[in-house]
This record gives structure tokens, C-alpha cells and sequence, in this order.
């Protein structure tokens, strides 16, 4: 079955430098997740996207922002990078038509590292 | 948001039973309780969901009291495998109220 992709695996930045993730979610889901997890940390939730609109905002730096396009996938860009935005950078994604619940299920995950 | 408080760490031995208790006193009427399970540098993957009495599927059981402030996540005949972090997340969706990821319970399963 397909499962979430995240592009790329791995990203090396400088400080002060720009980065972008993408998210593709499973087919015809409608929402996607974005969450951010230092290491020796638990997932951070960041922010959400519902049918191509914000849902719900955690704890995304201003330097941070994130759309979600007409195809349904994602980006997640980072400008002025610090040592401290080094983490896994996890999306996820939910299928429509369940009311009530929030099953996510999860891509493999970005792995950014900034010097 | 429902916040979750789950015992940081936990361990067992192969071929136990392992049951993982999370409290959410503050869970709204329409929340759901969800269990994820996470391995090292993957993505958290989805054990369970419950709202009320039990679920069972192939890997787990979930208990949930009538008064749903907390959950027990019961795991049968751990193996090695099983080592892991386990969460225990509270929401709902369209409650607009994503779910948050709390300090989950770090099990360690010995031969």
C-alpha cells in the first residue's frame, strides 16, 4: 500500500540558510500534518492543513511557514536555519470521512541537520 | 487540548503481558484516544483507537473505563521487537483539536 513520502531523507544546511520539505500524502487523503522532533525528544507537533486550508498551528516558529497545494501535498519552508532547528522532520497524513477521529500515519520522515 | 500523562519508562520480559496506563482527565466528549507506537528514527506508527469499553485488533487491546479519564494499552507476549516509545494521544479532528503528542512510555523488553 502507499504510504507517505517525504522528500528529501536527509538535508545538510548552513546557519541563516532556507530549506524546504515536501509532503505527499496517501492518496485522497485530505489532511496533513507537519511535526518537528529533536533528538531524545517527543514529536512536536508544528502545524495542520484540512482540504488545502490551516486547521491547526502548534508551536511553528514565525520563521517557519507551510501550504498545502491542489494536489494535496505539502511544504514545509525554514528560512533563517539555527542549530537548534536540527531534528526530524515528520509528516503525516489522515484519510477523510471519519467524523470524529485523527488517525495520522506517518512518512519516514526529514532528517535536518544545520552547522 | 486533553493533556496525557503516561509512566516515562516501563520493562518487561518476552512472552509477558505489558499494560501501559495513560490518564486524560480533561478528555471532551467527543475525543478519541489513539496509541502510536515509535521505533528509533521512524515515524510513529498507529497500534489502536478506542472511545469506550474495549477494542482489540491483531496487536493490541485497549481498555477504557465508563468515566474515560484514562486508557490502558495491554500488548500480549511481548517480544524484543516490541521495544519501543509508545504514545498515548487525545483528540479529535473536526473538534478542531488535533491530537498532541505527550512524553510517551519508553518500553524496554529483556530476553
Amino acid at each position: 500500500a502507499a504510504g507517505v513520502i517525504q522528500s528529501p531523507r536527509h538535508l545538510i544546511k548552513e546557519k541563516r540558510e532556507t530549506a524546504t520539505l515536501k509532503c505527499y500524502p496517501i492518496p485522497r487523503h485530505d489532511t496533513v500534518y507537519w511535526y518537528q522532533q529533536g533528538p531524545g525528544q517527543d514529536p512536536q507537533f508544528l502545524i495542520s492543513f484540512y482540504e488545502k486550508m490551516q486547521s491547526d498551528k502548534g508551536s511553528i516558529p514565525d520563521r517557519f511557514s507551510a501550504q498545502q497545494f491542489s494536489d494535496y501535498h505539502s511544504e514545509l519552508n525554514m528560512s533563517s536555519l539555527e542549530l537548534g532547528d536540527s531534528a526530524l522532520y515528520f509528516c503525516a497524513s489522515s484519510p477523510p470521512g471519519l467524523a470524529s477521529t485523527d488517525t495520522q500515519y506517518f512518512g519516514p520522515g526529514t532528517r535536518l541537520t544545520v552547522l | 487540548l486533553a493533556k496525557t500523562t503516561q509512566p516515562i519508562s516501563m520493562d518487561s520480559y518476552e512472552g509477558q503481558e505489558v499494560n501501559i496506563t495513560c490518564s486524560h482527565n480533561n478528555i471532551a466528549t467527543n475525543d478519541y484516544i489513539t496509541w502510536y507506537q515509535q521505533f528509533p528514527s521512524q515515524g510513529p506508527r498507529f497500534i489502536i483507537q478506542g472511545y469506550k469499553t474495549k477494542v482489540t485488533n491483531e496487536v493490541a487491546s485497549l481498555f477504557i473505563p465508563a468515566d474515560r479519564k484514562s486508557s490502558t494499552l495491554s500488548l500480549p507476549r511481548v517480544s524484543l521487537s516490541d521495544t519501543a516509545v509508545y504514545y498515548c494521544l487525545v483528540g479529535g479532528r473536526y473538534n478542531n483539536n488535533d491530537m498532541r503528542f505527550g512524553a510517551g512510555t519508553r518500553l524496554t523488553v529483556k530476553p
